[in-house]
């Protein structure tokens, strides 16, 4: 099972300045298969990148995927007051799932 | 619109069994693999289970195999979990979500339903 470790823990930062989260994984990760996800307080997850760099429908282009193999990053260039919650990296490989534990972006 | 509300979540003590549901709408359900994920309280997310669109597949996390059953209806648009000698630290909410078309990500998602595992 490929685990999934997400850094930082915690990232604070202010509105307007630019997050970047990491994300890697102890093997590489199969056909690119690597989404970021981001969850808010009592709601459901809501999927931003999917394939390490492409953007859901109706994600900002202020959030950005890249990286290869096993390591990767979700950058949000400017960040707004509602960006602030808990980010997921995700993947898929040999039927099945895992995701990291998750980095929390507070406000400074 | 595509909606997925789940039910069935409840308080069981150690040992028992539960079944939650899915239903789905807003979407041709059965083309699509759907998943349980869940997140224990405080904690991040763990996939569960996948089932293809015609049930045919189906996958496991190592920590439910042998207890979980998957299972889905495409004649009612229902997604079923089967959960049969729970455990305390099953306690979660548990969300039901699609797959992108033809993908290994997670498009959409219900709401959540709480599983209490206590005695």
């Amino acid at each position: 099972e490929i685990v999934l470790t997400q850094s930082p823990g915690t990232l604070s930062l202010s509105p307007g300045e630019r997050a970047t989260l990491s994300c890697r994984a102890s093997q590489s990760v199969s056909s690119s298969y690597l989404a970021w996800y981001q969850q808010k307080p009592d709601q459901a997850p809501r999927l931003l990148i999917y394939g390490v760099s492409s953007r859901a429908t109706g994600i900002p282009d202020r959030f950005s995927g890249s990286g290869s193999g096993t390591d990767f990053t979700l950058t949000i260039s400017r960040l707004e007051p509602e960006d602030f919650a808990v980010y997921y990296c995700q993947q898929y490989g040999s039927s099945s799932y895992t995701f990291g534990q998750g980095t929390k972006l507070e406000i400074k | 619109e595509v909606q997925l509300v789940e039910s069935g979540g409840d308080l069981v003590q150690p040992g028992g069994s539960l079944r939650l549901s899915c239903a789905a709408s807003g979407f041709t359900f059965s083309t699509y693999t759907m998943n349980w994920v869940r997140q224990a309280p405080g904690k991040g997310l763990e996939w569960v289970s996948y089932i293809s669109g015609g049930g045919r597949t189906t996958s496991y996390a190592d920590s439910v195999k042998g207890r979980f059953t998957i299972s889905r209806d495409n004649a009612k648009d229902s997604l079923y979990l089967q959960m049969n000698s729970l455990r305390a630290e099953d306690t979660a909410v548990y969300y039901c979500a699609r797959n992108t078309p033809g993908s290994p990500y997670f498009e959409y998602w219900g709401q959540g339903t709480l599983v209490t595992v206590s005695s």
